[in-house]
């Protein structure tokens, strides 16, 4: 067990440019979520898989955002035509597929929009 | 509508001294729950969860949390803080089976000497 692993840990951009976030579940987890989390704030939900399908989107996620995974492993978040509201902590997580099982939490990738 | 509520947005406590940090939630069945702790900078860290059963459940770290049904909450305490136990604490709960997590907006925890 090697955890969830998120790439990269920081990133900073200009408004408008895009912008790409990648997440390795830990291995076997068949579940994997994307939060986003403000400062102050809770996580919030984005996004969810089950395997390689994308099973639900919450409003939060505009059409200017868009997640795969290909494959069921790793995951992409991209953000295109980032805007200064986008700056936050994109946090990964990775769950077995059974019921309500624990996620498991990478340290996440802080986004700054200059 | 579902929510998840942290009353206490700040709580400072001397090293040694008992903790409680308050959750309630509101669902229109039992939801799963859970607490969380992060440190700054860092990802979520599983403290303990309750899907059904004992009301009280033992978490790692030295941490426990009681349901309570009639009150709607899931509050966590410690007896003893220490100071490596300073950072924020997120409640959180799940009201289906795909695990979707709703998040308190969470404790911030000072432990002074």
């Amino acid at each position: 067990d090697t955890g969830v692993s998120q790439d990269p840990r920081h990133k900073i951009t200009k408004r408008g440019q895009n912008v790409t976030f990648r997440c390795d579940p830990i291995s076997e987890h068949n579940r994997l979520y994307w939060y986003r989390q403000t400062l102050g704030q809770g996580p919030e939900f984005l996004t969810y898989f089950q395997n390689e399908a994308q099973l639900e989107k919450s409003r939060l996620l505009s059409d200017r955002f868009s997640a795969e995974r290909p494959k069921g492993s790793f995951s992409t978040l991209e953000i295109q035509r980032t805007e200064q509201g986008d700056s936050a902590m994109y946090l990964c997580a990775s769950s077995t597929g059974t019921g309500n099982q624990p996620q498991h939490f990478g340290d996440g990738t802080r986004l700054s929009i200059l | 509508a579902q929510s998840v509520t942290q009353p206490d947005i700040h709580i400072t406590v001397s090293e040694g001294a008992s903790l409680e940090l308050r959750c309630n939630y509101s669902y229109g069945a039992t939801p799963y729950l859970f607490w969380y702790v992060q440190s700054p900078g860092q990802g979520l860290q599983l403290l303990l969860k309750y899907f059904s059963g004992d009301t009280l459940v033992q978490g790692i770290k030295g941490f426990e949390a009681e349901f309570k049904r009639s009150q709607s909450s899931f509050n966590l305490r410690k007896p003893s803080v220490h100071w490596s136990d300073a950072a924020e604490y997120f409640c959180a709960a799940s009201g289906d089976s795909w695990g979707k997590l709703q998040f308190g907006a969470g404790t911030q925890v000072v432990v002074t000497p």
